[in-house]
C-alpha cells in the first residue's frame, strides 16, 4: 500500500520557539494532505486541509498564523508550529490522499510526530 | 457526514473472533462505511470499507445490515497485536475528510 512518512518522529522544543514537521508521500503523489492533532486519550481532530499549490483550509478554531502549512510539492507538506507553548504539546499526524483509478481514492496516514514543548 | 456510535471499549480473547459493532442510523445513500484502527502512538491504519455489500480482505470482514444503519467489523482470529482503538467512520464517496469519533478501545487478552 501507499506509504506516508513524517519527520521528526519526536521533537522537544523550548517555549517560544518554532518547530517544523514534514509529511511525505513516499511512493505516490498527493495533491491533498491533512493535518490532525491528537491529545492523550482523545480522538484525532482535523486541523487543516493542505492542497498542493494553494493555501491550506483550516478547521474552525485552528489559528492559521500559529500553525503554518506549506504544500509546496506533490509529495511534501510541512506544518510549522510557531511560537510553541506547552499547550501545543500533542501528537501531530498527517495523511495523504492516494488516488487510484475510476474516481477511487484512499487516505493513508503517517506515523505521527510527538511534540513536547517545555 | 453521518455520525457513528461505537462502544467505548471491549475485551476479546486471543485466537477468537472479535466482533466490533457500529451504529450509523443517519447514513445516506452515497455514504460509505470505513474502518480504521490506531495502535498506541501510531498513525491510523486503514482496515476496510464498504457501501452496502459485505466485504472481506486479509485483515477483516465488514458486515453491513440491509438497511445500512449499522455494521460489524469482524477480526476473525484476534491476536495481541490487534489491541488498538478501532474507528468506524461514515464518509461520502467523493468526500475527502475523515471525522474521527471516540472509537472502540479493543484489548485482546491472552
Amino acid at each position: 500500500g501507499a506509504v506516508v512518512s513524517q519527520h521528526p518522529s519526536r521533537v522537544i522544543c523550548k517555549s517560544g520557539t518554532s518547530v517544523k514537521i514534514e509529511c511525505r508521500s513516499l511512493d505516490f503523489q498527493a495533491t491533498t494532505m491533512f493535518w490532525y492533532r491528537q491529545f492523550p486519550k482523545q480522538s484525532l481532530m482535523l486541523m487543516a486541509t493542505s492542497n498542493e499549490g494553494s493555501k491550506a483550509t483550516y478547521e474552525q478554531g485552528v489559528e492559521k498564523d500559529k500553525f503554518l502549512i506549506n504544500h509546496a510539492s506533490l509529495t511534501l507538506s510541512t506544518l510549522t508550529v510557531t511560537s510553541a507553548h506547552p499547550e501545543d504539546s500533542s501528537f501531530y499526524i498527517c495523511s495523504a490522499i492516494y488516488r487510484g483509478g475510476h474516481n477511487w481514492y484512499e487516505q493513508y496516514f503517517g506515523p505521527g510526530t510527538r511534540l513536547t514543548v517545555t | 457526514d453521518a455520525k457513528t456510535t461505537q462502544p467505548t471499549s471491549m475485551d476479546c480473547a486471543e485466537g477468537r473472533a472479535a466482533n466490533l459493532p457500529c451504529n450509523h442510523s443517519t447514513i445516506s445513500g452515497n455514504e460509505y462505511v470505513y474502518w480504521y484502527r490506531q495502535i498506541h502512538s501510531q498513525g491510523p491504519q486503514y482496515i476496510i470499507h464498504g457501501l452496502k455489500n459485505n466485504e472481506t480482505n486479509e485483515m477483516a470482514s465488514l458486515i453491513i445490515t440491509e438497511d445500512r444503519k449499522s455494521s460489524t467489523l469482524i477480526l476473525p482470529h484476534a491476536t495481541l497485536r490487534d489491541t488498538a482503538v478501532y474507528y468506524c467512520i461514515v464518509r461520502e464517496a467523493a468526500g475527502n475528510k475523515l471525522t474521527f469519533g471516540g472509537g472502540t478501545r479493543v484489548l485482546v487478552k491472552p
